[in-house]
């Protein structure tokens, strides 16, 4: 059982490059989430999914689309990085009657 | 909307000592109110909850109790040791499944 993973790890983009965050979680979970976690300014959504087929914008969508391919995969991505977009980047998913969310490890992004 | 302030600031202290990490919340009505860890390189684990008012949440040895008529969850542990050293956020439901986070506070736990 690995919860939710992340891919990749470390990314370093130029501006302007495009690129698409991978997130996969095998708790069977219908919500899930993507947030971006910068100094000084805690955790903000980017993005969510109540469930699959479904998408809602958070409080930074700005430059950033998903999909919620299946239940399982949720990803993100940059059409065009800004070096504004420098940030980690934590998926998470929950189950809807507790709102516990699990995180995956992040994805730490550079764009220079 | 509902909405959580945590402390401002890292907090520093030795071993054994008695941490304390405040977390206030403004909501309409009672939601379920969390703390949540980050260590190092890692992303955010659930450390506990409590679901409705006078609530007490507890697990590794904190605790934190949901007190409605000071608005306030704030997260307690007696004797700190170095392991404990994180990030801690405090979080609330936000209306549709979404959470609502702090700032989080750094503590940083000396040897």
């Amino acid at each position: 059982n690995a919860g939710v993973t992340q891919t990749p790890k470390f990314q370093v983009l130029k501006t302007g490059q495009s690129m698409t965050l991978q997130c996969a979680q095998d708790m069977n979970h219908n919500s899930m989430y993507w947030y971006r976690q910068d100094p000084g300014m805690g955790l903000r959504l980017i993005y969510y999914s109540a469930s699959e087929g479904t998408t809602d914008k958070g409080e930074v969508p700005n430059g950033y689309n998903v999909s919620r391919l299946n239940k399982r995969e949720f990803s993100l991505r940059l059409e065009s990085a800004a070096p504004s977009q420098t940030s980690v980047y934590f998926c998470a998913s929950s189950v809807v009657e507790t709102y516990e969310q699990y995180f995956g490890p992040g994805t730490r992004l550079t764009v220079t | 909307g509902n909405s959580v302030t945590q402390m401002e600031g890292p907090v520093t202290l030795s071993e054994e000592a008695f941490l304390t990490i405040n977390c206030t919340y403004t909501a309409t009505g009672y939601p379920s109110l969390f703390w949540y860890v980050q260590y190092p390189g890692e992303g955010l684990q659930l450390l506990l909850k409590a679901t409705k008012a006078d609530d007490k949440g507890s697990n590794k040895g904190f605790e934190a109790t949901y007190r409605k008529e000071t608005t306030s969850f704030h997260l307690e542990k007696g004797s700190v040791q170095v392991s404990d050293s994180a990030v801690y956020f405090c979080a609330l439901i936000n209306g549709n499944n979404r959470l609502a986070f702090g700032k989080g506070n750094q503590v940083v736990v000396i040897p």
